[in-house]
């Protein structure tokens, strides 16, 4: 069964570059989430969007933003980057009847140096 | 907010051991509960969920989970461990209003042979 694709799996960049990070949810899935796992600690929500449009914000930066497109797709762009932005970042998606349930996708590493 | 917070950080076990790992959340409402693992260097795969009905609830690779309302619990277990379970597990809770995952910090489980 198709997953949850994100590109790119690694991602180096330096400090205040910028980065776009996408993810492809699973076929008819609409929503999609975005999280943030910094090293040895637990996914942080980030931001979600349902039918293209933002449905919640969690702790998110003022320098990150992130939309959906109309194939669903959604996008995560990172501006002046720093250090501590240096984490594995998460997509999972899920559909309007199992909006219950998230299915991630493998996640792309960024480290900033 | 609620939070989720999980007993144990590390655990070793040998093979054939039984697993219990605990999780407690503190949210008054109606929550879905989740399971994920995280094996090294891989996402996160949802094990089992709980969203209503009976409260003991299976999922894959021989795991079972109990929800007791009483004490806002949800525990993972498993009575026979290989080596291959050894990973990350994370519990998380979902309010049915919005949807998003809040994790526990993890528990690593590490399974000798």
């Amino acid at each position: 069964a198709a997953g949850v694709i994100q590109s790119p799996r690694h991602l180096i960049k330096e400090k205040r570059e910028t980065a776009t990070l996408k993810c492809y949810p699973i076929p008819r899935h609409d929503t999609v989430y975005w999280y943030q796992q910094g090293p040895g600690q637990d996914p942080q929500f980030l931001i979600s969007f349902y039918e293209k449009m933002q449905s919640d914000k969690g702790s998110i930066p003022d320098r990150f933003s992130a939309q959906q497109f109309s194939d669903y797709h959604s996008e995560l762009n990172m501006s002046s980057l720093e250090l501590g932005d240096s984490a594995l970042y998460f997509c999972a998606s899920s559909s309007t009847r199992g909006r219950d349930t998230q299915y991630f996708g493998p996640g792309t590493r960024l480290t900033v140096l | 907010a609620q939070s989720v917070s999980q007993h144990n950080h590390h655990v070793i076990l040998s093979e054939a051991a039984s697993l219990e790992l605990g999780c407690n959340y503190s949210y008054g409402g109606t929550v879905n509960l989740f399971w994920y693992v995280q094996y090294p260097g891989q996402h996160l795969q949802l094990l089992l969920k709980y969203f209503s009905g009976d409260p003991l609830v299976k999922g894959i690779k021989g795991f079972e989970a109990e929800f007791i309302k009483s004490k806002f619990s949800f525990n993972l277990r498993k009575p026979s461990v290989q080596w291959s379970d050894t990973a990350e597990y994370f519990c998380a809770v979902s309010r049915i209003v919005d949807y998003k995952l809040s994790f526990g910090a993890g528990t690593t489980v590490t399974v000798r042979a």
